[in-house]
């Protein structure tokens, strides 16, 4: 595709539901990031995939987060038992390789009531 | 850990206005630093990528410059819709990008 998709756009999920937010690649791009940011705040890194490398799971803030990669294509980040706190906006980005430009999607706006 | 620093946290602008913004970082091993413009409900998007102490890039009204400490966004003449948050990033030898705060920029006709 023309940029970095993200699905849905918004979410309101129950606390204690899981969610699943999804991520389609600029084509031809190895390296995916999530972030996360919350309301008035920087970005805050999560998780990064290159190619088929093991991923950089660093920033995941606790073990209800999750995300996976098949390959160089879709991306799913999960969130178990959500909790209020998990409110922000998701972002993704990818890049061609992992030290150039990454591009953002537009996010997914995730609300936990 | 890295660390990035946005400065001034907001500008306020008059059309025609020049004025600088400010990233100034720690980082091990800077591999690039980054701009992205960001505007309100939308994600990042990508203005510039710099990678050595001395390189300047430019794009209309925009010029990121960079040195050994930190990187300085001009706005020259800036117009109304140059308003928005500018965001800077550091990526340093794990590749995570690790974002400032931003400046959030306001240009009144």
């Amino acid at each position: 595709g023309a940029g970095v998709s993200q699905s849905p756009s918004n979410k309101v999920t129950e606390k204690g539901k899981d969610v699943e937010l999804r991520c389609d690649p600029i084509s031809g791009h190895t390296a995916l990031y999530w972030y996360r940011q919350r309301l008035g705040q920087g970005l805050e890194f999560l998780i990064y995939f290159q190619g088929n490398s093991a991923p950089d799971k660093s920033g995941l803030p606790s073990d209800r987060f999750s995300a996976e990669r098949t390959g160089e294509s879709v991306s799913t980040l999960t969130i178990q038992r959500t909790q209020q706190e998990d409110s922000a906006v998701y972002l993704c980005a990818s890049s061609f390789q992992l030290n150039t430009e990454a591009f953002f999607g537009q996010g997914t706006r995730l609300t936990v009531v | 850990e890295d660390q990035v620093t946005q400065s001034p946290e907001a500008l306020r602008l008059q059309e025609g206005e020049s004025s600088s913004l400010n990233c100034s970082y720690t980082v091990s091993g800077l591999r690039g630093l980054f701009w992205y413009r960001q505007d309100p409900g939308k994600g990042p998007e990508f203005l510039f990528t710099l990678y050595s102490a001395g390189e300047e890039k430019e794009k209309e009204r925009l010029k990121a410059t960079l040195t050994k400490k930190e990187s300085f966004l001009h706005i020259t003449a800036p117009k109304p819709e140059d308003s928005a948050t500018y965001l800077c990033a550091v990526q340093a030898g794990d590749y995570k990008l690790s974002f400032g705060a931003g400046t959030t920029v306001t240009v009144r006709a």
